[in-house]
């Protein structure tokens, strides 16, 4: 099974400050057919379901603002949020899709 | 507008059965595969299994594939999930998913919860 290691646990943050979370994989998500990332982010607002956010590692689902950026390739992917808002409070996960799929165990953006 | 609506969840005790429905709309319901995924308590996620858009195959987390069991319906655009022998660690929130090879739909979840 690869094992999605998400980091930090919680963070809190000022509205405009900028986040990042981070995603590592046990093995890559670099698929070398057609040069893919099998990494999505989500986020899941309290009492909500999870909302797709990035696929395919940087990605931006249509309707995600553009503060919601995706990056990385291979074993290392990052969410970052600039100019974060109080609708960002949430909890925001990373799934691997290249073998079976795992989740992250999620990051807790709380806003001061 | 997508929709998924997952019914069928309650509280059940341990060993016994459950069948989970979920309704989609708003999509054509056979071309797409779908997924079942759940969240614990404690907001641990796990994809449980998915099933191809024809219902012709299925696939499943290693750990569960034993006791759950996943169907469809095309024609009434749902699909199921038969879980047996539940246990305690099976309480969780049970969500229906449109599976792209990640999931771009949620349900709004369904709770089971497992106890005497």
């Amino acid at each position: 099974d690869i094992v999605m290691t998400q980091s930090p646990f919680s963070l809190a943050v000022s509205e405009g400050e900028m986040v990042t979370i981070n995603c590592k994989s046990s093995q890559s998500l670099l698929s070398s057919g057609n040069q893919k990332n099998y990494l999505a982010w989500y986020q899941q607002k309290p009492g909500q379901s999870p909302k797709l956010l990035i696929y395919y590692a940087s990605t931006r689902q249509s309707g995600v603002p553009d503060r919601f950026i995706g990056s990385g390739s291979g074993t290392d992917f990052t969410l970052t949020i600039s100019d974060v808002q109080a609708e960002d409070l949430a909890d925001y996960y990373c799934l691997q899709h290249y073998s079976y799929l795992t989740f992250g165990s999620g990051t807790k953006l709380e806003i001061k | 507008e997508v929709q998924l609506v997952e019914s069928g969840g309650g509280l059940v005790q341990p060993g016994a059965s459950l069948k989970l429905s979920c309704v989609a709309s708003g999509f054509t319901f056979s071309d797409y595969w779908m997924s079942w995924v759940r969240q614990t308590p404690g907001k641990t996620m796990e994809w449980i299994g998915d099933i191809k858009y024809d219902g012709s195959y299925t696939n499943y987390a290693p750990s569960l594939k034993n006791r759950f069991t996943i169907s469809r319906d095309n024609a009434k655009s749902t699909l199921y999930l038969q879980m047996s022998n539940v246990r305690s660690e099976d309480t969780a929130t049970y969500y229906c998913t449109r599976d792209v090879r990640y999931f771009d739909y949620w349900g709004q979840g369904v709770m089971v919860t497992v106890s005497s």
